[in-house]
């Protein structure tokens, strides 16, 4: 089945670090990816997205590029700040008429000044 | 464009009661969703309208668990008879609804429910 394996957190990191947050998935066909956030005690909101293969969705200095040969989707982002603290979702869109998207387990982002 | 909302924001029941939340979805969008969410968990699917019809439902939306869009706008979820393993975080997406395969949904703040 379709599923979305993220690495665990929480990852601790110091202002301006480098940021990087591992995703992988498994799906039949070609899925859309996305990369959601999620603050404390709030729902969440769309990052960036990418809706094929080579395609890299970027948003807020945060970067993601859609790997069909590893089947990745990776989170990067140069210079965190402390406000990028917060927990990040990975998911994928199966096209065709299932329309739900499916999630991994979340990544707690921890960045301290 | 106002964002999808959700009410109420909190709820707390005792178990053997039931509990009714809204979802107001942005306005144009065709469909809307419905996610639960557990504490250290990805959300989980459980059910989509394509405007008021209810086109896909999860095996997790026992038969304690009803949703309706009844004139393609707004969405209530139901749970009947709570129970303890029913607290969690509900959440509401929308979406434009215009393709398959790379439509993006917007979630709303979610209803934490509490059953005591």
């Amino acid at each position: 089945g379709n599923s979305v394996t993220q690495m665990e957190g929480p990852v601790t990191l110091s202002e301006e670090a480098f940021l990087t947050i591992n995703c992988t998935y498994t799906a039949t066909g070609y899925p859309s990816l996305f990369w959601y956030v999620q603050y404390p005690g709030e729902g969440l909101q769309l990052l960036l997205k990418a809706t094929k293969a080579d395609d890299k969705g970027s948003n807020k200095g945060f970067e993601a590029t859609y790997r069909k040969e590893t089947t990745s989707f990776h989170l990067e982002k140069g210079s965190v700040q402390v406000s990028d603290s917060a927990v990040y979702f990975c998911a994928l869109l199966y096209g065709g008429a299932t329309n739900k998207l499916i999630f991994g387990t979340g990544t707690l982002l921890a960045v301290q000044p | 464009d106002t964002g999808v909302s959700q009410n109420p924001r909190h709820k707390i029941t005792k178990r053997g009661q039931n509990v009714t939340f809204r979802c107001d979805p942005i306005s144009e969008h065709n469909r809307l969703y419905w996610y639960r969410q557990t504490l250290g968990q990805g959300p989980e699917f459980l059910t989509y309208f394509q405007n008021e019809a209810q086109l896909e439902k999860s095996r997790l939306l026992s038969d304690r668990f009803s949703a309706e869009r009844p004139k393609g706008s707004f969405s209530t979820l139901e749970i009947q008879r709570t129970e303890q393993g029913d607290s969690a975080m509900y959440l509401c997406a929308s979406s434009p609804g215009r393709t398959y395969g790379t439509d993006t949904q917007y979630f709303g703040p979610g209803t934490r429910l509490t059953v005591l």
